[in-house]
């Protein structure tokens, strides 16, 4: 069974302020997964790290940064939040970097900024 | 360099069949199949190697045809629990596991 936690589920936040979406895995998997989707919409990929001290960014590009400093943590930050970051927030792990590797999601932090 | 998918919407009642399919511009090494259920995260299906092979999953099946870069998904006898957007992702010849998702396609199913 997958393991895979973010919090907060739900974050309401005014513009400029400083937020860290937290996401954790207790799999053991190298390498994880943010993901940005709006209601109704397609994923994005937008960070992605192979391993402790690995990001890289994905296809969509985002103002926010990531850290990996242990295996199972995955922290995604916005330095000063805006009203167009509003969406929904996806992490996610697959056990290898390979293709043949499924991606298990977490639950999502719905973000709103007014 | 998101796949296409199609339809965008389908309503069956219980027990239709139903093909999702989803097309890619680019030579693919992978396709993925996921469903999203509302407010709920994504849970995988299948994962579609090249070469062409079709994969089962319950009464849920799927085809990958390379050469077309096209993969359809196959819902048959399908069941309320089948509601949900289904995304197909694909992975590119990087073989990375980056996946670029489709628009995806919101299946409902009614009684």
């Amino acid at each position: 069974e997958a393991d895979i936690y973010q919090t907060p589920r739900y974050l309401v936040i005014g513009t400029g302020k400083k937020i860290t979406l937290e996401c954790s895995q207790t799999m053991g998997h190298d390498k994880m997964y943010w993901y940005q989707q709006d209601p109704g919409m397609e994923l994005h990929l937008i960070h992605y790290s192979y391993g402790v001290n690995s990001t890289e960014k994905g296809d969509l590009s985002s103002e926010s940064t990531v850290s990996r400093i242990r295996t199972e943590h995955f922290p995604l930050t916005l330095e000063s939040a805006r009203p167009s970051h509003t969406s929904q927030y996806l992490c996610a792990s697959s056990e290898t970097s390979g293709t043949f590797s499924q991606q298990y999601f977490g639950p999502g932090t719905r973000l709103t900024v007014t | 360099q998101q796949p296409v998918q199609s339809p965008q919407a389908v309503i069956l009642r219980e027990g239709e069949d139903a093909v999702i399919n989803c097309s890619s511009s680019k030579a693919l090494y992978s396709v993925h199949w996921y469903r999203q259920k509302h407010g709920e995260a994504p849970v995988f299906l299948m994962i579609l190697l090249k070469g062409g092979e079709q994969k089962g999953h319950d009464k849920i099946s799927a085809s990958f045809n390379e050469k077309k870069q096209q993969s359809s998904l196959y819902l048959t006898a399908s069941q309320l629990s089948y509601s949900g957007t289904y995304f197909c992702g694909t992975d590119l010849l990087t073989g990375a596991n980056n996946l670029f998702f489709g628009t995806g396609t919101r299946l409902t199913v009614i009684p």
